[in-house]
Order: C-alpha cells, then structure tokens, then sequence
C-alpha cells in the first residue's frame, strides 16, 4: 500500500526567506512518481512539480525544487525567496506506474507567509 | 479551454436524500478521478477510473457510486447521503506520459452539506 505523511499542519515563515515543506512517503513498488500541489484560499488545485523515481536530478521549477531522498523516502519542497501569494496549503501526493495506478495524497501542511 | 468541469458548485441535502455529481473533461484524457476533501484530512481519493468502462475503488469508496459514462464523463452518485459526507468534492483527470510526468487537472470543486 502507498502511503504519504506531511508532518508539518502549519508553517510561519518571514518573505523572501526559503522554506521547506516535508514528505515522506511509503511505497513497495519501485516505479513511481511524486507531486506537490498548491491549493490557495480560493480552492484550485494548482499544480507545483513533478519528480519521478528514476529520476537522478532534483526536480526544479522555477523558485520550487524537489529535495528527493529516495533511500530515505523522502521528497521535500523547497520554495526560495518566499511571497506573501505562496500563503496556501501545500499537499504532496504520489502515484505507483505499477499495480493500481492510483493518485495519493497527504494531509497537507498550511503555508504562511509574513510581510 | 473548460478542462474539467463539475456540477453543481453547491448542494444542500437532507439526510437520506440521494444525488448525483457530474463531471466532465474535454482534454481526452484517460484517468479521471473523484476526490473529497475534509479540514485537516487532505485530499483523499473516493474512486478512479484509469480508462474507459474501468472503474476502481479508493481510499474511501463506502456510500459511493461511479459511473464512467464514455472517456468524457465520470459521475458521481451518494445513494443515501449522511452527514459524514459533508465535504468539499473535487473531479481530477490526467494522462499518463511516457515520461510518467502527468499532472491532474481539478475541477473547481462542490461544496456538500448534508443535514
């Protein structure tokens, strides 16, 4: 079974400070993929970044990258230079390519940023 | 450029009462997916339909109904509503790349109450 934790339910940070938002994830298949999404006050779903397994390198877009540990389990977003419209909530998701291919999220972590 | 579109935004319901959510997506994607989301749960997935006349269960398929009417539609149906059901639905669909880089596309979201 697939599994993702985000152990942080809120996050106060200064702008234009770095953040990093933790995930970590259980899974026994070796083929997958990780995702983060941002969701703002208005609802959407917004799409961040996308890290796949065999990938070697950091997933990066943008001020957003992945911190991708994968003997530890672990993909971390980092934003650098923090904005006030980074204030949302954040939920790391993952998905197995083998098996039922479903799309699992965690709990996600709330994001402020102060002026 | 509609991407995935969910009616209705808001119901009200009463308890026992029966009612059926719709979505549709014009990107001839393959997946679609419906989602609930509770304060503090995250995101978590009811059913998916990986392709067409495919359906499987989620996390949480209990009181649920799916039908994936044609690659387009994929509805959603609460036979007998319970107040646990209150919840903010989402509609998600994807394509799987090669590349495995897929991202989801999220309706906009309906708003639940069940009284």
């Amino acid at each position: 079974a697939q599994k993702i934790t985000q152990t942080q339910p809120g996050m106060f940070v200064q702008e234009k400070e770095a953040v990093t938002l933790d995930c970590t994830y259980d899974t026994s298949d070796q083929s997958y993929g990780l995702f983060w999404y941002k969701q703002p006050s208005s609802g959407e779903m917004i799409f961040l970044i996308y890290q796949g397994s065999y990938d070697e390198q950091n997933a990066t877009e943008g001020r957003y990258s992945l911190n991708f540990q994968k003997a530890r389990k672990s993909a971390n977003l980092v934003i650098s230079a923090s904005q006030l419209g980074d204030s949302a909530m954040y939920f790391c998701a993952m998905r197995n390519y083998q098996g039922a291919q479903k799309l699992v999220f965690g709990q996600g972590t709330r994001l402020t940023i102060n002026p | 450029n509609a991407g995935v579109t969910q009616t209705p935004k808001f119901q009200v319901l009463k308890t026992g009462q029966s009612m059926t959510l719709q979505c549709a997506q014009d990107m001839n994607h393959n997946s679609m997916y419906w989602y609930r989301q509770d304060p503090g749960m995250g995101l978590r997935l009811i059913y998916y339909s990986a392709s067409e006349g495919t359906t499987d269960k989620g996390e949480v398929p209990n009181g649920y109904n799916v039908s994936r009417l044609n690659k387009r539609e994929f509805s959603l149906r609460l036979e007998s509503a319970a107040p646990s059901q209150t919840s903010v639905y989402f509609c998600a669909s994807s394509e799987i790349p090669p590349s495995g880089s897929e991202k989801l596309f999220f309706g906009s979201g309906t708003q639940l109450s069940v009284l």
